[in-house]
């Protein structure tokens, strides 16, 4: 398995406080990603990372930042969560092959529950 | 924003069955499509990928099937086995190692 890990797991919350998720990588991978996944939804990109200090938007960014200061760690922040925040966050890495798109590989998830 | 269309959004098959899930892209990135297969508490994981100068690829009993004139890929699990009973999600490129993702199959394979 990739090493990712993903912290808390499960984090239960309440409206208009702030939450940070982190993910640890040991594979020295470029590349990091936050995800959400709901019902109905699939797997929907939050931001992602390209390097140090180097992130960018993905499809559901407004509400969320990110942080990247080493390459091991990517935080992702809710400022003040919101009910529709509750969700399951993946962290994914990857490391291009020249070929374009390298694979994926993905934490277990972190369950947040805001109320 | 670009999207991936993901169908059926539940399948259920028996033991031996052939369940077949389609996605369909619109413009792309790179010419790279995967699918990803997700078990209960767990993250998605890669199942199989193509890269089409092919129309088929396989992979042990999983296959993927692509139409670059339709812009659509599928993919197909032979003799599929209780153990397959997961989560399926096909993803396009949208950009440099960047993948959007269909919204999910959930396959249940009944013994």
């Amino acid at each position: 398995d990739a090493g990712i890990t993903q912290s808390p797991r499960h984090k239960v919350t309440e409206t208009g406080t702030p939450v940070t998720l982190r993910c640890h990588q040991t594979e020295n991978h470029r590349y990091m990603y936050w995800y959400r996944q709901d019902p109905g939804h699939g797997l929907r990109l939050i931001h992602y990372s390209y390097g140090v200090k180097d992130t960018d938007k993905g499809e559901v960014s407004d509400g969320y930042s990110v942080s990247r200061s080493k390459t091991e760690d990517f935080l992702l922040t809710l400022e003040s969560a919101t009910s529709s925040q509750t969700s399951v966050y993946f962290c994914a890495i990857s490391e291009p092959t020249g070929e374009g798109t390298g694979e994926l590989f993905f934490g277990e998830g972190s369950r947040l529950t805001v109320l | 924003q670009q999207q991936v269309k993901q169908s059926p959004q539940s399948l259920i098959v028996q033991k031996g069955g052939i369940p077949i899930i389609n996605c369909a892209y619109e413009n792309t990135a790179f010419d790279y499509f995967p699918w990803y297969q997700q078990f209960p508490g767990k993250g998605p994981a890669l199942l199989i990928a193509i890269r089409p100068d092919v129309s088929e690829k396989k992979e042990g009993r999983f296959t993927i099937s692509f139409n670059k004139s339709a812009k659509q890929f599928s993919l197909h699990i032979m003799d599929s086995q209780p153990g397959d009973s997961a989560t399926y999600f096909c993803a396009s490129p949208t950009g440099f190692q960047k993948l959007v993702f269909g919204t999910g199959t959930r396959l249940l394979v009944s013994p």
